[in-house]
Protein backbone atom coordinates (compact mmCIF):
# COMPACT_ATOMS: atom_id res chain seq x y z
CA UNK A 1 0.00 0.00 0.00
CA UNK A 2 0.90 3.55 -0.12
CA UNK A 3 3.14 4.79 2.90
CA UNK A 4 5.04 8.29 2.96
CA UNK A 5 8.05 8.26 6.12
CA UNK A 6 9.59 10.89 7.63
CA UNK A 7 11.77 11.44 10.81
CA UNK A 8 9.40 12.71 13.26
CA UNK A 9 12.41 15.88 14.90
CA UNK A 10 15.23 17.78 14.04
CA UNK A 11 16.65 20.81 15.54
CA UNK A 12 19.03 23.32 14.22
CA UNK A 13 20.73 26.68 15.13
CA UNK A 14 19.77 29.31 13.55
CA UNK A 15 21.55 30.34 10.24
CA UNK A 16 22.50 26.74 9.50
CA UNK A 17 21.48 24.64 7.48
CA UNK A 18 18.14 22.15 7.62
CA UNK A 19 17.33 18.98 5.12
CA UNK A 20 14.23 17.22 5.78
CA UNK A 21 13.88 14.34 4.48
CA UNK A 22 10.71 11.66 3.44
CA UNK A 23 10.73 8.37 1.49
CA UNK A 24 7.73 7.31 -0.43
CA UNK A 25 6.34 4.14 -1.63
CA UNK A 26 3.95 4.37 -4.93
CA UNK A 27 6.45 5.00 -7.80
CA UNK A 28 3.30 5.91 -9.92
CA UNK A 29 3.08 9.68 -8.00
CA UNK A 30 2.79 12.69 -10.08
CA UNK A 31 3.70 15.08 -7.93
CA UNK A 32 5.33 15.31 -4.43
CA UNK A 33 4.54 18.20 -2.11
CA UNK A 34 5.71 20.19 1.18
CA UNK A 35 3.58 21.62 3.56
CA UNK A 36 4.24 23.98 6.53
CA UNK A 37 2.13 23.71 9.73
CA UNK A 38 2.56 26.19 12.22
CA UNK A 39 1.51 25.95 16.13
CA UNK A 40 -1.93 25.00 16.10
CA UNK A 41 -2.70 25.76 12.52
CA UNK A 42 -3.79 24.26 9.63
CA UNK A 43 -1.30 23.80 6.83
CA UNK A 44 0.14 25.66 4.05
CA UNK A 45 1.74 24.07 0.90
CA UNK A 46 5.25 25.55 0.66
CA UNK A 47 6.47 24.10 -2.87
CA UNK A 48 5.71 21.06 -5.46
CA UNK A 49 7.90 19.15 -7.69
CA UNK A 50 7.32 17.39 -10.48
CA UNK A 51 8.01 13.35 -10.85
CA UNK A 52 9.78 14.23 -13.77
CA UNK A 53 12.62 16.99 -12.23
CA UNK A 54 14.84 16.21 -9.83
CA UNK A 55 15.53 19.62 -8.39
CA UNK A 56 13.02 22.83 -7.82
CA UNK A 57 14.55 26.06 -5.96
CA UNK A 58 12.21 28.89 -4.87
CA UNK A 59 14.12 31.12 -2.59
CA UNK A 60 15.04 29.75 0.72
CA UNK A 61 14.16 26.33 -0.57
CA UNK A 62 15.59 23.52 -2.65
CA UNK A 63 13.91 20.24 -3.23
CA UNK A 64 15.20 17.47 -4.32
CA UNK A 65 13.99 14.13 -5.68
CA UNK A 66 15.30 11.14 -6.61
CA UNK A 67 12.95 8.64 -7.87
CA UNK A 68 14.84 5.76 -8.05
CA UNK A 69 15.16 5.20 -4.54
CA UNK A 70 11.66 7.30 -4.22
CA UNK A 71 13.39 9.53 -2.29
CA UNK A 72 12.11 13.78 -1.68
CA UNK A 73 14.29 16.20 0.36
CA UNK A 74 13.65 19.70 1.42
CA UNK A 75 16.52 22.22 1.96
CA UNK A 76 16.01 25.51 3.94
CA UNK A 77 18.97 27.51 3.55
CA UNK A 78 20.00 30.41 6.41
CA UNK A 79 17.25 28.74 8.96
CA UNK A 80 15.39 31.16 11.08
CA UNK A 81 13.54 30.90 14.25
CA UNK A 82 9.82 31.21 12.20
CA UNK A 83 10.48 28.66 9.98
CA UNK A 84 9.94 26.21 13.48
CA UNK A 85 7.26 24.18 12.62
CA UNK A 86 6.24 20.74 11.45
CA UNK A 87 6.34 20.23 7.68
CA UNK A 88 5.03 17.32 5.85
CA UNK A 89 5.98 15.78 2.58
CA UNK A 90 2.68 14.25 0.82
CA UNK A 91 2.32 12.41 -2.45
CA UNK A 92 -0.13 12.53 -5.06
CA UNK A 93 -1.61 11.80 -8.35
CA UNK A 94 -0.84 8.02 -7.84
CA UNK A 95 -3.33 4.96 -7.74
CA UNK A 96 -5.54 7.35 -5.92
CA UNK A 97 -7.25 10.22 -6.61
CA UNK A 98 -5.69 11.56 -3.26
CA UNK A 99 -2.96 13.14 -1.21
CA UNK A 100 -1.23 10.80 1.05
CA UNK A 101 0.74 12.50 4.09
CA UNK A 102 3.96 11.78 6.11
CA UNK A 103 4.28 11.80 9.55
CA UNK A 104 5.49 15.27 9.66
CA UNK A 105 8.98 16.34 10.90
CA UNK A 106 9.14 18.88 13.78
CA UNK A 107 11.89 21.43 12.63
CA UNK A 108 12.84 22.98 15.87
CA UNK A 109 15.48 26.52 15.68
CA UNK A 110 17.64 27.32 18.73
CA UNK A 111 18.93 30.87 18.27
CA UNK B 1 -10.71 37.57 1.75
CA UNK B 2 -11.47 33.34 0.23
CA UNK B 3 -10.51 31.02 2.28
CA UNK B 4 -11.61 27.68 4.41
CA UNK B 5 -13.33 28.09 7.81
CA UNK B 6 -13.37 25.60 10.61
CA UNK B 7 -15.71 25.69 13.83
CA UNK B 8 -15.61 25.98 16.97
CA UNK B 9 -11.61 26.05 17.39
CA UNK B 10 -12.25 23.86 20.44
CA UNK B 11 -14.55 21.59 21.25
CA UNK B 12 -15.08 19.64 24.53
CA UNK B 13 -17.82 16.45 24.67
CA UNK B 14 -18.93 14.22 27.13
CA UNK B 15 -18.29 10.46 26.34
CA UNK B 16 -21.40 9.09 24.31
CA UNK B 17 -22.29 12.41 22.64
CA UNK B 18 -22.14 13.09 18.93
CA UNK B 19 -20.54 16.41 18.36
CA UNK B 20 -20.90 18.36 14.39
CA UNK B 21 -17.42 20.21 12.84
CA UNK B 22 -18.50 22.89 11.09
CA UNK B 23 -16.48 23.24 7.95
CA UNK B 24 -17.32 26.14 5.27
CA UNK B 25 -15.33 27.38 2.13
CA UNK B 26 -16.03 29.97 -0.36
CA UNK B 27 -13.16 29.22 -2.86
CA UNK B 28 -15.37 27.56 -5.20
CA UNK B 29 -13.98 24.53 -4.73
CA UNK B 30 -15.48 21.09 -5.98
CA UNK B 31 -13.28 18.79 -3.56
CA UNK B 32 -13.37 18.78 -0.23
CA UNK B 33 -11.49 16.54 2.66
CA UNK B 34 -11.43 15.30 6.04
CA UNK B 35 -8.15 14.94 8.36
CA UNK B 36 -7.76 13.63 11.57
CA UNK B 37 -4.21 14.45 13.03
CA UNK B 38 -2.57 12.87 16.14
CA UNK B 39 1.01 13.65 17.32
CA UNK B 40 3.62 11.11 15.64
CA UNK B 41 0.60 9.77 13.14
CA UNK B 42 0.49 12.56 10.28
CA UNK B 43 -2.68 13.26 8.79
CA UNK B 44 -4.94 10.36 8.17
CA UNK B 45 -7.76 11.29 5.86
CA UNK B 46 -11.78 10.22 7.29
CA UNK B 47 -13.93 11.21 4.66
CA UNK B 48 -13.65 13.28 1.28
CA UNK B 49 -16.35 14.47 -1.26
CA UNK B 50 -15.04 15.54 -4.97
CA UNK B 51 -18.88 17.22 -5.76
CA UNK B 52 -21.79 18.20 -4.04
CA UNK B 53 -24.25 15.10 -2.92
CA UNK B 54 -21.40 12.96 -3.16
CA UNK B 55 -18.88 11.50 -0.70
CA UNK B 56 -16.27 8.57 0.03
CA UNK B 57 -14.51 6.88 2.89
CA UNK B 58 -11.06 7.69 3.66
CA UNK B 59 -8.86 5.52 5.72
CA UNK B 60 -10.46 5.57 9.32
CA UNK B 61 -14.07 6.45 8.31
CA UNK B 62 -15.65 4.17 11.41
CA UNK B 63 -17.53 5.85 13.71
CA UNK B 64 -17.50 9.45 11.70
CA UNK B 65 -20.52 10.77 9.13
CA UNK B 66 -20.20 13.66 6.53
CA UNK B 67 -22.65 15.50 4.20
CA UNK B 68 -22.35 17.37 0.80
CA UNK B 69 -25.42 18.77 0.60
CA UNK B 70 -24.31 22.49 -0.60
CA UNK B 71 -20.33 23.23 -2.68
CA UNK B 72 -19.23 25.37 0.02
CA UNK B 73 -20.27 23.38 3.32
CA UNK B 74 -18.65 19.71 4.42
CA UNK B 75 -19.57 19.18 7.66
CA UNK B 76 -17.91 15.91 10.19
CA UNK B 77 -19.90 14.33 13.01
CA UNK B 78 -17.84 12.78 14.93
CA UNK B 79 -20.36 9.67 16.64
CA UNK B 80 -20.43 8.17 19.66
CA UNK B 81 -19.11 5.13 17.80
CA UNK B 82 -15.80 6.37 17.53
CA UNK B 83 -13.45 4.95 20.02
CA UNK B 84 -10.81 7.76 20.34
CA UNK B 85 -12.51 10.90 19.68
CA UNK B 86 -10.06 13.47 20.75
CA UNK B 87 -7.74 14.80 18.19
CA UNK B 88 -7.17 17.48 15.64
CA UNK B 89 -9.49 18.22 12.56
CA UNK B 90 -8.77 19.55 9.55
CA UNK B 91 -11.13 20.56 6.93
CA UNK B 92 -9.53 21.22 3.30
CA UNK B 93 -10.50 22.03 -0.50
CA UNK B 94 -9.22 21.50 -3.83
CA UNK B 95 -9.89 23.05 -7.31
CA UNK B 96 -9.13 19.76 -9.18
CA UNK B 97 -9.05 16.24 -7.86
CA UNK B 98 -6.06 16.63 -5.32
CA UNK B 99 -3.88 14.17 -7.35
CA UNK B 100 -2.80 17.57 -9.64
CA UNK B 101 -4.15 20.55 -6.98
CA UNK B 102 -2.86 22.55 -3.63
CA UNK B 103 -5.14 21.37 -0.73
CA UNK B 104 -6.38 24.87 1.26
CA UNK B 105 -6.75 24.08 4.66
CA UNK B 106 -8.87 25.70 7.37
CA UNK B 107 -7.19 26.52 10.78
CA UNK B 108 -8.29 22.92 12.70
CA UNK B 109 -10.53 21.69 15.05
CA UNK B 110 -9.22 20.36 18.31
CA UNK B 111 -11.73 18.22 20.32
CA UNK B 112 -11.62 16.75 23.82
CA UNK B 113 -13.70 13.84 24.86
CA UNK B 114 -13.96 13.93 29.02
Amino acid sequence: GEDVEQSLFLSVREGDSSVINCTYTDSSSTYLYWYKQEPGAGLQLLTYIFSNMDMKQDQRLTVLLNKKDKHLSLRIADTQTGDSAIYFCAEGGGATNKLIFGTGTLLAVQP
Amino acid sequence: DGGITQSPKYLFRKEGQNVTLSCEQNLNHDAMYWYRQDPGQGLRLIYYSQIVNDFQKGDIAEGYSVSREKKESFPLTVTSAQKNPTAFYLCASSLQGASTGELFFGEGSRLTVL
